[in-house]
């Protein structure tokens, strides 16, 4: 079975560093790009970035582009994404999703469970 | 970036009703446009891609239409299980958008 299980919740202070995960299993890790989506409490979905785990290569959207690093570790079949600094307006869910053909950029037909950040004082 | 309108943004019908719902592209997209479906405390699920392609496993209820900047949801014969926020993106060109969504509620 092909899925992407994610690490679970997370309660953090700001200031914090945090590094949440997705592993992907049941398909060729290292042949599909997967990306990383925010869903804030209450709103709608919004595109980070993605990844193509056999090089590493990596988009970001500019919403995020400095603000969080996305990598992948594939003798794992793991991504990631990071936060050096956490702020409370980081507090979201947030998802995995791969794309739905190897090597090609396209929609995303596998989604992981979510992780949801929670960042307060 | 393109930009998205995803009408309308709150959508009351009953079962068995036929629901459309639009999205809007800013500048062309050809049909690099898919559809997906959230429901509450769930991650979403892909419905259909390339504008108008079901994904495997998805009701023949589901359809879609468009290509260009114009695109369209359609639910043929809404039933129980439809009532859910429903999500386009375009994956055209980065960065990649989201609608802002359109809730289907029981009315």
């Amino acid at each position: 079975e092909v899925q992407l299980v994610q690490s679970g919740a997370e309660v953090k202070k700001p200031g914090e560093s945090l590094k949440i995960s997705c592993k992907g299993s049941g398909y060729s890790f290292t042949s599909y790009w997967i990306g990383w989506v925010r869903q804030m409490p209450g709103k709608g979905l919004e595109w980070m970035g993605i990844i193509y785990p056999g090089d590493s290569d990596t988009r970001y959207s500019p919403s995020f582009q400095g603000q969080v690093t996305i990598s992948a570790d594939k003798s794992i079949s793991t991504a990631y994404l990071q936060w050096s600094s956490l702020k409370a307006s980081d507090t979201a869910m947030y998802y995995c999703a791969r794309h739905r053909k190897p090597r090609h950029l396209d929609a995303f037909d596998i989604w992981g469970q979510g992780t949801m950040v929670t960042v307060s004082s | 970036v393109i930009w998205m309108t995803q009408s309308p943004s709150l959508l009351s019908a009953s079962t068995g009703d036929r629901v459309t719902i639009s999205c809007r592209m800013s500048q062309g997209i050809s049909s690099y446009l898919a559809w997906y479906q959230q429901k509450p405390g769930k991650a979403p699920e892909l419905l259909i891609y390339a504008a108008s392609t079901l994904q495997s496993g998805v009701p023949s209820r589901f359809s879609g239409s468009g290509s260009g900047t114009d695109f369209t949801l359609t639910i043929s014969c809404l039933q129980s299980e439809d009532f859910a926020t429903y999500y386009c993106q375009q994956y055209y060109s980065f960065p990649r958008t989201f609608g802002q969504g359109t809730k289907v509620e029981i009315k």
